[in-house]
């Protein structure tokens, strides 16, 4: 168990539909990093939180968006969903956010647009 | 932009053989960090390297940071069963705006 936790672990929905997925970090870690995982693929990195501001960006589209909120839990809302939107998405946190921190991953949602 | 190659793509093994796989970059990396992933799970830090020339293990895992800064390698010693599953790797420098640049992964799969 990394003490990363992630909600939902499923999520079945429709296209053109939003969701939201839910992430609380390690206590005491002030960084917070959202991946994607499609079938069979690497991690595609999507956007990294710090201690509430925006840190990086990833290959993120804009009908998403994500935000740490002060008690340091994140949100990653997808919106207008399409089937290609199908896929792992992982809550990753550290202690800081800059050089060497390792990154420890939750269990992820599985999301599924039908 | 930055490419890491991690290589095998995968690997086919009998239970008891030794593994190795390795990742390249096209730039200098500060950290090198490997993780294993299980089905439907996330991923899960194995080892972390912090300076060129280091040579870390964890068990049966022995991963050690290149010279060059630019590649490092992962062994498993007599795997067993339950080393199947991805492996990732991952580097950090000072340019990627601290971002971690993923490989691919290597898949590990024992014969039965």
């Amino acid at each position: 168990d990394s003490g990363v936790t992630q909600t939902p672990k499923h999520l079945i929905t429709a296209t053109g539909q939003r969701v939201t997925l839910r992430c609380s970090p390690r206590s005491g870690d002030l960084s917070v990093y959202w991946y994607q995982q499609s079938l069979d693929q690497g991690l595609q990195f999507l956007i990294q939180y710090y201690n509430g501001e925006e840190r990086a960006k990833g290959n993120i589209l804009e009908r998403f968006s994500a935000q740490q909120f002060p008690d340091l839990h994140s949100e990653l809302n997808l919106s207008s969903l399409e089937l290609g939107d199908s896929a792992l998405y992982f809550c990753a946190s550290s202690v800081g956010g800059g050089l060497n921190n390792e990154q420890f991953f939750g269990p992820g949602t599985r999301l599924t647009v039908l | 932009g930055q490419q890491l190659n991690q290589s095998p793509q995968s690997m086919f093994i009998q239970e008891g053989e030794d593994v190795s796989m390795n990742c390249t970059s096209s730039s200098i990396f500060n950290t090198w960090l490997w993780y294993k992933q299980e089905p439907g799970e996330g991923p899960v830090l194995l080892i972390a390297l912090y300076k060129a020339g280091e040579l870390t293990s964890n068990g049966r895992l022995t991963a050690q940071f290149g010279i060059t800064r630019k590649d490092s390698f992962l062994n498993i010693s007599a795997s067993i069963p339950s080393d199947v599953g991805i492996y990732f790797c991952a580097g950090q420098d000072l340019d990627s705006n601290y971002q971690l640049i993923w490989g691919a992964g290597t898949k590990l799969i024992i014969k039965p």
